[in-house]
């Protein structure tokens, strides 16, 4: 079974304007972390942004924020005022305990920021 | 800077091949890892390490293995190249073990099986 969900393969955004990644996960686990990290056209993956599945506030970072809803299962990136350096593909990761720390990614969201 | 070199950006095999992947790191970071990287599906693990000549099967490791003689190096080996495995490859590191862990990526293998 995917334990990391991405439903939306691409998607485009105006400059300046904010927009949405969607990622739901499955696990059983009472303690897991989620990931989010950035892949440039140049192929190399940025870390983004980390919430822990204990943390009583979304976590922040710059212009991303993640909106965590455990009871839902997801995890969804907000980036704000999107510039074009931020056409990317996106992906989401989670690690378990019960998964031996390993991370595991979803598909991946490709976003396009128009001028 | 921390880093994750990976020896090619570009790599074309021919089918039936011995073909070396190298990875090494610079964070003396005990977990290393190999992933591909295909359209639609994510990245998926193919072998892990957790220390020297420690390896573990990931989730896809047909046609795979690994070597890890030095801290610093992880090597993925297809004993005999197949057009399947034609993949972005990526090697990752990390340090110790908890959920919040940063894993640090190498910028990516592109191999091409013909």
């Amino acid at each position: 079974a995917q334990k990391i969900t991405q439903t939306q393969p691409g998607m485009f955004v105006q400059e300046k304007e904010a927009v949405t990644l969607d990622c739901t996960y499955d696990t059983s686990d009472p303690s897991y972390g989620l990931f989010w990290y950035k892949q440039p056209s140049s192929g190399e993956m940025i870390f983004l942004i980390y919430q822990g599945s204990y943390d009583q506030q979304n976590a922040t970072e710059g212009r991303y924020s993640l909106n965590f809803q455990k009871a839902r299962k997801s995890a969804n990136l907000v980036i704000s005022a999107s510039q074009l350096g931020d056409s990317a593909m996106y992906f989401c990761a989670m690690r378990e305990v019960s998964n031996d720390y390993k991370l595991s990614f979803g598909a991946g969201t490709t976003v396009t920021v128009r001028a | 800077d921390v880093k994750v070199t990976q020896s090619s950006r570009y790599l074309v095999k021919r089918t039936g091949e011995k073909v070396f992947l190298e990875c090494v790191q610079d964070m003396d970071h005990e977990n290393m890892f190999w992933y591909r990287q295909d359209p639609g599906l994510g990245l998926r693990l193919i072998y892990f390490s957790y220390d020297v000549k420690m390896k573990e099967k990931g989730d896809i490791p047909e046609g795979y293995s690994v070597s890890r003689e030095k801290k610093e190096r992880f090597s993925l080996i297809l004993e005999s190249a197949s057009t399947n495995q034609t993949s972005m490859y990526l090697c990752a590191s990390s340090a110790g073990q908890g959920l919040n862990t940063e894993a640090f990526f190498g910028q990516g293998t592109r191999l091409t099986v013909v």
